[in-house]
């Protein structure tokens, strides 16, 4: 099974301030066949399902503001929100989809300090 | 649009079995796999396995293999994933989901309770 590493497992940040999440996996994710780093991030906020923020590792889905941002290949990924806003307290998770069984990063949790 | 509803809260004791309903509207069901996701009281997510579309192959987490079923009613545009066995380890919000790569459409959870 592929392993999702992410770090830290919580961080505090200022209104404003810039918050930076990391993800490793174990092996790559990155596929050379069609260039494409089979890899998402995820916000999850208490009582609703997972949001895709983030797909291939940093394409931005519709509607998710510009502040965040997805970045990395192979086996390092981040995940950046530039300015946090309130809005954006939740538990981020990195999820890997390049092979079977699909796994998920044990999340971070992002507050406002 | 697309969307994703999911059965109603479920409790159940040790050793039953629980089925939870997915129904899909806003696009094409039969041609799009549906992915079943839990996430326990205080942990994070955990992937069960997916149903891929058309051929309807499935593919299970190892953990839950000879425990999970995952099927489908194309004529209702209906997932289902049954889960039998339980424990109180099983005790879960479940999510069903479509995989896009991503899962880019999620339905709403089904809160499944395992208690005595």
């Amino acid at each position: 099974d592929i392993v999702m590493i992410q770090s830290p497992d919580s961080l505090a940040v200022s209104l404003g301030e810039r918050a930076t999440i990391n993800c490793k996996s174990s092996q790559s994710v990155f596929s050379s066949s069609d260039n494409k780093n089979y890899f998402a991030w995820y916000q999850h906020k208490p009582g609703q399902p997972p949001k895709s923020l983030i797909s291939w590792a940093s394409a931005r889905e519709s509607g998710v503001p510009d502040r965040f941002t997805g970045s990395g290949s192979g086996t390092d990924f981040t995940l950046t929100i530039t300015s946090l806003q309130p809005e954006d307290v939740a538990v981020y998770y990195c999820q890997q989809h390049f092979d079977t069984p699909w796994t998920f990063g044990q999340g971070t949790k992002v507050e406002i300090k | 649009q697309v969307q994703l509803v999911q059965s109603g809260a479920e409790v159940k004791k040790p050793g039953a079995s629980v089925k939870v309903s997915c129904k899909a509207s806003g696009y094409n069901f039969i041609s799009h796999a549906i992915t079943w996701v839990r996430q326990a009281p205080g942990q994070g997510l955990e992937w069960l396995g997916y149903m891929s579309a058309y051929i309807t192959k499935t593919t299970y987490a190892q953990k839950f293999q000879g425990r999970v079923s995952m099927t489908r009613d194309t004529s209702t545009s209906t997932a289902y994933m049954e889960l039998t066995s339980l424990t109180s380890d099983d005790t879960a919000v479940y999510y069903c989901a479509r995989p896009r790569g991503r899962m880019d459409v999620w339905g709403q959870g089904t809160t499944v309770i395992v208690s005595s």
